[in-house]
């Protein structure tokens, strides 16, 4: 069975760019959340989405915006980059829309503002 | 009061020695404690997790140590192996919640 696949895996832009990075969940999860990691620190929480509707939300700024499709695939969207966007983006699918039940993550998409 | 707060940063243990890594929660409402194993240019790997109704879990070499009272729970790493030179995360989530708040990671090497 596939994992949790991410594209692409690297990414170079300039800061004001916008970016669209994908994920394809493992399947039969309908659960896709969103964590931006930094270098040197813990993943952040960005987004929730289950059954095509956002569940949660982290503290990032409007800037940051997500969807899911009806095959439970997801798309995360970062306008007008900025230096700091610069981190690892990881997409982590489970079965349940609760946090409580643990993730498996896609090898991430490495995103660098420049 | 999200929090996770995770110690030491790094730690470097000698091969079949014993790796020990502590976290420290404070929202009481935290119900599920999961350790998660990132290597270099991977995502983090579930390793194993704990619920606050028992105090010990034990997987292979991996063992869950939890101590609800003091709001502090721990890995540890029996016989560590180079193998298991990676980042660790401590890791926690509530019943209810859409989000997972991670310790920010201990970075284990261990000498052959």
């Amino acid at each position: 069975d596939a994992g949790v696949t991410q594209s692409p895996t690297h990414l170079i832009k300039t800061r004001g760019q916008h970016v669209t990075l994908r994920c394809s969940p493992i399947s039969g999860h309908k659960s896709v959340s969103w964590y931006q990691q930094v270098l040197g620190q813990g993943p952040q929480f960005i987004f929730q989405y289950y059954e095509k509707e956002e569940r949660g939300r982290g503290n990032f700024p409007d800037r940051f915006s997500a969807r899911q499709f009806p095959n439970y695939s997801s798309e995360l969207n970062v306008n007008a980059l900025l230096l700091g966007d610069s981190a690892l983006y990881l997409c982590a699918s489970s079965l349940e829309v609760a946090a409580n039940y643990g993730y498996t993550f896609g090898s991430g998409t490495r995103l660098t503002v420049v | 009061q999200q929090q996770v707060k995770q110690s030491p940063q790094s730690l470097i243990v000698q091969k079949g020695g014993i790796s020990i890594i502590n976290c420290a929660y404070e929202n009481t409402a935290f119900d599920y404690f999961p350790w998660y194993q990132q290597f270099p240019g991977k995502g983090p790997a579930l390793l194993i997790a704990i619920r606050p109704d028992v105090s010990e879990k034990k997987e292979g070499r991996f063992t869950i140590s939890f101590n609800k009272s003091a709001k502090q729970f721990s890995l540890h790493i029996m016989d560590s192996q180079p193998g298991d030179s990676a980042t660790y995360f401590c890791a926690a989530s509530m019943t209810g919640g859409f989000k997972t708040i991670f310790g920010a990671g201990t970075r284990l090497f261990v000498k052959a």
